[in-house]
């Protein structure tokens, strides 16, 4: 069955670190992979996805992840964190036709000043 | 474009009480989905439903009922709410085609007294 585990349920980083956020699956096949970032009290959007194209996907606000299918992992970096990242991070894989997404539990990002 | 919309954004029921949550899309997409996120538990799939006139379990089905009411609409029904219920809920939709890629509302809060 797939799932998805999102390791550290907060993150804490200063202004201008490196963003670092793990997310590890298991797929009995190649899967579909997504990062999505939820701001307060606001529904989930779409940060980037993998669809079997390039390992190295990049997606808004300077966000990007690699697919490394040997280490099943889809880890999210940013080079430089802003204030405004401050948010949850929820990584998800797909299954079957339906597109049904299985989401992590999320990882909670802060960004100190 | 409004996207996907939810009503009502707030709600607080007695233990035992009904309740519709309602969920409207404009970007004519065949699936639709509703799932509930709690604290440390990310986000889990109730219902869904891949075409007009379908519908499945999801993860977490117990205690609610769904209908595809036609394209646009897909409701969510607690027929005698539990404070278990207690959560925020997200309807979502997604396109057919394409790689699984979901477009979130703004969630509902519900609270079960």
């Amino acid at each position: 069955a797939q799932s998805v585990t999102q390791l550290g349920s907060h993150v804490s980083v200063s202004e201008g670190a490196l963003v670092l956020l793990r997310c590890n699956y298991s797929s009995s096949v190649p899967p579909y992979l997504f990062w999505y970032v939820q701001y307060p009290n606001q529904g989930l959007q779409l940060l980037l996805k993998y669809t079997s194209a390039a390992t190295l996907v990049k997606g808004i606000n300077g966000f990007e992840a690699e697919f490394k299918k040997s280490e099943t992992s889809f880890h999210l970096t940013k080079p430089s964190a802003h204030m405004s990242d401050a948010a949850e991070y929820f990584c998800a894989v797909s299954i079957g036709s339906s597109y049904k997404l299985i989401f992590g539990s999320g990882t909670r990002l802060l960004v100190r000043p | 474009n409004a996207g996907v919309t939810q009503t009502p954004k707030f709600q607080v029921l007695k233990t035992g009480q009904s309740m519709t949550l309602q969920c409207a899309q404009d970007m004519n997409h065949n699936s639709m989905y509703w799932y509930r996120q709690d604290p440390g538990m990310g986000l889990r799939l109730i219902y869904y439903s891949a075409s007009e006139g379908t519908t499945d379990k999801g993860e977490v089905p117990n205690g609610y009922n769904v209908s595809r009411l036609n394209k646009r609409e897909f409701s969510l029904r607690l027929e005698s709410a539990a404070p278990s219920q207690t959560s925020v809920y997200f309807c979502a939709s997604s396109g057919t085609g394409g790689t699984g890629e979901l477009f979130f509302g703004e969630g509902s809060r519900l609270t079960v007294l």
